[in-house]
């Protein structure tokens, strides 16, 4: 199976702070890698597709880069309702596979 | 929109089966390009992939190796839903089960994701 890293495990920040994620898979996977956000209670929300194509209906602020092994999440302008948990996945081969998730608290 | 109603017990008893349903609203269950699946989440195990069902041309599963040996998933066209049934359970199996619609899913160089989740289910496993 495809091991998937993410660091840190949690971060502190404030309204408005630049955010960067970052996942690393245990193979390449070229750029079949997904972000998902959870918040408390709920079940995990699709945001990015393909390491950098944004899902329809989620705001501009967040982007994802990378290819191979290393990707990276962005929000560029942290609003109150990003304060969540996310998760890479990789679409690469089976079984799907998530990282262990990077909590954003507020600082 | 797609939209997926999960039912079933939050309590079994060890060495019983755990039984849910997953309702389907806004797609088929023989759809020919998503795939239907069952993911848990604990602190311990994280998200973990369980399993999935899917049709192509005749109906597929695929499960993971530490569940294959217990889990059976089946898709019900009449009412447009799938279940997953996980037998002999352990206090170990005790997570929030959660199915979800992988689209673009067990197609050759297309990236899938898993777009619709349904609401969830703590399932403890508990005497």
């Amino acid at each position: 199976d495809i091991q998937m890293t993410q660091s840190p495990s949690s971060l502190s920040a404030s309204v408005g702070d630049r955010v960067t994620i970052t996942c690393r898979a245990s193979q390449s996977i070229s750029n079949y890698l997904n972000w998902y956000q959870q918040r408390p209670g709920k079940a995990p929300r699709f945001l990015i597709y393909a390491a950098s194509s944004l899902q329809s209906g989620v705001p501009s602020r967040f982007s994802g880069s990378g290819s191979g092994t290393d990707f990276t999440l962005t929000i560029s302008s942290l609003q109150p309702e990003d304060f969540a948990t996310y998760y890479c996945q990789q679409s690469y081969s089976t079984p799907p596979t998530f990282g262990q998730g990077t909590k954003v608290e507020i600082k | 929109q797609v939209q997926l109603q999960q039912s079933g017990p939050g309590l079994v008893k060890p060495s019983q089966t755990l039984s849910l349903t997953c309702a389907i609203s806004g797609d088929s269950v023989s759809s020919n390009s998503a795939a239907w699946n069952w993911i848990r989440q604990s602190p311990s195990r994280g998200l973990e992939w369980l399993g999935r069902t899917y049709f192509r041309s005749k109906w597929y599963n695929d499960f993971a190796v530490s569940v294959k040996s217990r889990i059976t998933i089946n898709p019900d066209t009449s009412k447009n839903q799938f279940s997953l049934q996980l037998n002999s359970v352990t206090p170990e199996d005790t997570a929030v089960y959660y199915c979800a619609r992988c689209n673009r899913c067990v197609a050759q160089g297309i990236i899938s994701f898993f777009d619709y989740w349904g609401q969830g289910t703590l399932v403890t496993v508990s005497s």
